[in-house]
């Protein structure tokens, strides 16, 4: 079946710092890959997505690129800051084979703490 | 244009018993999927609901159990609950189609003594 897997966390990084979450996944067809964060007590957000090879997905400073020949989707900052501390979470989706949208398969998240 | 709102925040229950908890979409939003997170976990996939049907379905017993409304809202129902059943259960709602983004609600959390 389909698998996301992330690097473990916590990472912890000092103000405008570079940031490199590895995310590598295995599935079946054709996925889109997603990147969602969740700050404490909340719920996910979208943060960017890709849906296919090649595909570039970018917002609020982050990137990923959709990677095919590794089955990567590494999530890259270039300058974080302290309001980026959050659990980050990578997701590939499964299209539904009878109606409705996707179901998203999650890794376990990467928690990223960022100091002054 | 109010996001995805879940209710009630908070729940506490006790082995056994059964507990419902509810979900409203985005505005214009047809679909409607469960994810259950557990402490430190990546959330898993329950169910997804599309026209008032159970589309797909995780790897979740028969204990828990969905509705959707015409009015796209939509239930969860977990029956004889267990302690590992406590987690932060989360809603989705997005458009039908594939790669169409999903967009969480901040979830009702569950705990069960």
């Amino acid at each position: 079946g389909n698998s996301v897997t992330q690097m473990e966390g916590p990472v912890t990084l000092s103000e405008e710092a570079f940031l490199t979450i590895n995310c590598t996944y295995t599935a079946t067809g054709y996925p889109s890959l997603f990147w969602y964060v969740q700050y404490p007590g909340e719920g996910l957000q979208l943060l960017l997505k890709a849906t296919k090879a090649d595909d570039k997905g970018s917002n609020k400073g982050f990137e990923a690129t959709y990677r095919k020949e590794t089955t990567s989707f590494h999530l890259e900052k270039g300058s974080v800051q302290v309001s980026d501390s959050a659990v980050y979470f990578c997701a590939l989706s499964d299209p539904g084979l009878t109606g409705g949208g996707n179901k998203l398969t999650f890794g376990t998240g990467t928690q990223l703490k960022v100091e002054l | 244009d109010a996001g995805v709102t879940q209710s009630p925040t908070h729940l506490i229950k006790t082995r056994g018993q059964q507990v419902t908890l509810r979900c409203s979409p985005k505005s214009g939003h047809d679909t409607v999927s469960w994810y259950q997170q557990a402490l430190g976990q990546g959330p898993q996939f329950i169910f997804q609901y599309y026209e008032e049907e159970e589309r797909q379905r995780g790897n979740f017993p028969d204990r828990f159990s969905g509705h959707q409304f015409p009015n796209y809202s939509s239930e969860l129902n977990v029956n004889a609950l267990l302690l590992g059943d406590s987690a932060l259960y989360l809603c989705a709602s997005s458009l039908t189609g594939s790669n169409q983004p999903q967009h969480f609600g901040d979830g009702t959390r569950l705990s069960i003594l």
